[in-house]
């Protein structure tokens, strides 16, 4: 079926530093994309909706980055800081049916 | 905001026992939807609902049922539980918008089955 690969796993950042994930997936007709942010033992919170027609999206604090060519979504966190840490997902429809999840990137930053 | 409320928060359970997770929204949804959550696996779709009285399988429905007896109310039922069955359990309520739907989460139920 269909799969959206996110990476890395894991990964720790300076406060200030960039955190950058990247999602790739394999329908070229997907239109629609979302970024979930997890904290430690708590649910998962919308961080921002990606449409196909719109390539960059700035939201407080970051930037999604749509590439349709390669069929690669991405979510940069400018000047991290400790309250970012937490797991990050994506997520797209691909196929009509439901929500296709990464598996997620957890990421630290440390003062 | 929408609001999906899950119980139990946590369960442990025994093996070959049955157990049945609760999911409410106050935010008349018709869609709702099963997932659960494994390290390395990210969340995986089990039972999902377009309104009450339907319940359609995802991609990981063995092992488990869903019952939705009303817009508010979405269940997930495990008749015979195993170990392999541990995991986070999150239930998602959808707001259908003119190009997509999106999802609210509730705060999920930890099970553990010994």
């Amino acid at each position: 079926g269909e799969q959206v690969e996110q990476r890395p796993p894991h990964l720790s950042v300076r406060e200030g530093d960039s955190a950058f994930i990247t999602c790739t997936y394999t329908d070229p007709n997907s239109y629609y994309f979302f970024w979930y942010k997890q904290e430690p033992g708590a649910s998962l919170q919308l961080l921002m909706k990606v449409f196909s027609s719109t390539e960059i999206n700035e939201g407080q604090g970051f930037t999604v980055l749509l590439n349709k060519k390669d069929k690669r979504l991405s979510l940069n966190l400018t000047a991290a800081h400790p309250g970012d840490s937490a797991a990050y997902f994506c997520a797209g429809y691909q196929g009509g049916r439901a929500l296709i999840f990464g598996t997620g990137t957890t990421v630290s930053v440390s003062p | 905001e929408a609001a999906v409320t899950q119980s139990p928060r946590n369960k442990v359970a025994v093996t070959g026992g049955k157990v049945t997770l609760s999911c409410n929204q106050t935010n008349n949804h018709n869609n709702m939807y099963w997932y659960r959550q494994d390290t390395g696996h990210g969340l995986r779709l089990i039972h999902y609902s377009y309104g009450a009285g339907s319940t359609e399988k995802g991609d990981i429905p063995d092992g488990y049922k869903a019952s939705r007896p009303s817009q508010e109310n979405f269940s997930l039922i495990l008749e015979l539980a195993t170990p392999s069955q541990t995991s986070v359990y999150f239930c998602a309520s959808g707001e259908q918008g003119a190009l997509a739907e999106t999802l609210y989460f509730g705060s999920g139920t930890r099970l553990t089955v010994l």
